[in-house]
């Protein structure tokens, strides 16, 4: 059985940084490309990240390039989200998502909420 | 960007009706079209992929249509437990765009 279980969240003060980590099981991680996707408080679904199966390649939406970096680890199954400069808009619950025709399996999300 | 345009955004219905919910992309997206549910509280599960192919598990009352740029998704009896927001996704090009969701509730 796939499993992606987020960790990391919280609440972060403007301008500060955070890192969100998934640890994926029940799958051959080193196999497949995965994202980060959100949910900002009552809003829909927004793509964030994502890393091709090896790491070689990344893609971010427009709005966190420069400040928001996703790695991965496939000796320990895990993915990251290092975000810095965090704004307010960036208050969301944040999805580890495995990749493989869209977004098919997905963990249960972990919120970050930045106030001061 | 692809947009997604989802309709309706807000959808009541009684138990046994015959549900959908349509979905239009800015530009031909051929099949590359899944449709997630989304409980409350809960992470979106994939319910149909690539249009039409049923994700394993579940129930055979869920059922997707379409390709190039107009999609549909039919519950065709709706049971309680359906009760859920519903979104699209395209994954033809990235950004990889989502629908903004409907919202069915019981009737």
């Amino acid at each position: 059985e796939v499993q992606l279980v987020e960790s990391g969240g919280g609440l972060v003060q403007p301008g500060r940084s955070m890192k969100l980590s998934c640890a994926a099981s029940g799958f051959t991680f080193s196999n497949y490309g995965m994202a980060w996707v959100r949910q900002a408080p009552t809003k829909g679904l927004e793509w964030v990240a994502t890393i091709s199966y090896d790491g070689s390649s990344t893609y971010y939406r427009d709005s966190v390039k420069g400040r928001f970096t996703i790695s991965r680890d496939n000796a320990k199954s895990t993915l990251y989200l290092q975000m810095n400069s965090l704004r307010s808009e960036d208050t969301a619950t944040y999805y580890c998502t495995r990749g493989g025709g869209g977004f098919p399996y997905w963990g249960q999300g972990v919120m970050v909420t930045v106030s001061s | 960007d692809i947009q997604m345009t989802q309709s309706p955004s807000f959808l009541s219905a009684s138990v046994g009706d015959r549900v959908t919910i349509n979905c239009k992309a800015s530009q031909n997206i051929n099949r590359y079209l899944n449709w997630y549910q989304q409980k409350l509280g809960e992470a979106p599960k994939l319910l149909i992929y690539n249009a039409n192919s049923l994700q394993t598990g579940i129930p055979s009352r869920f059922s997707g249509s379409g390709s190039g740029t107009d999609f549909t998704l039919t519950i065709s009896s709706l049971q309680p437990e359906d009760v859920a927001t519903y979104f699209c996704l395209q994954h033809n090009s990235w950004p990889y765009t989502f629908g903004a969701g409907t919202k069915l509730e019981l009737k």
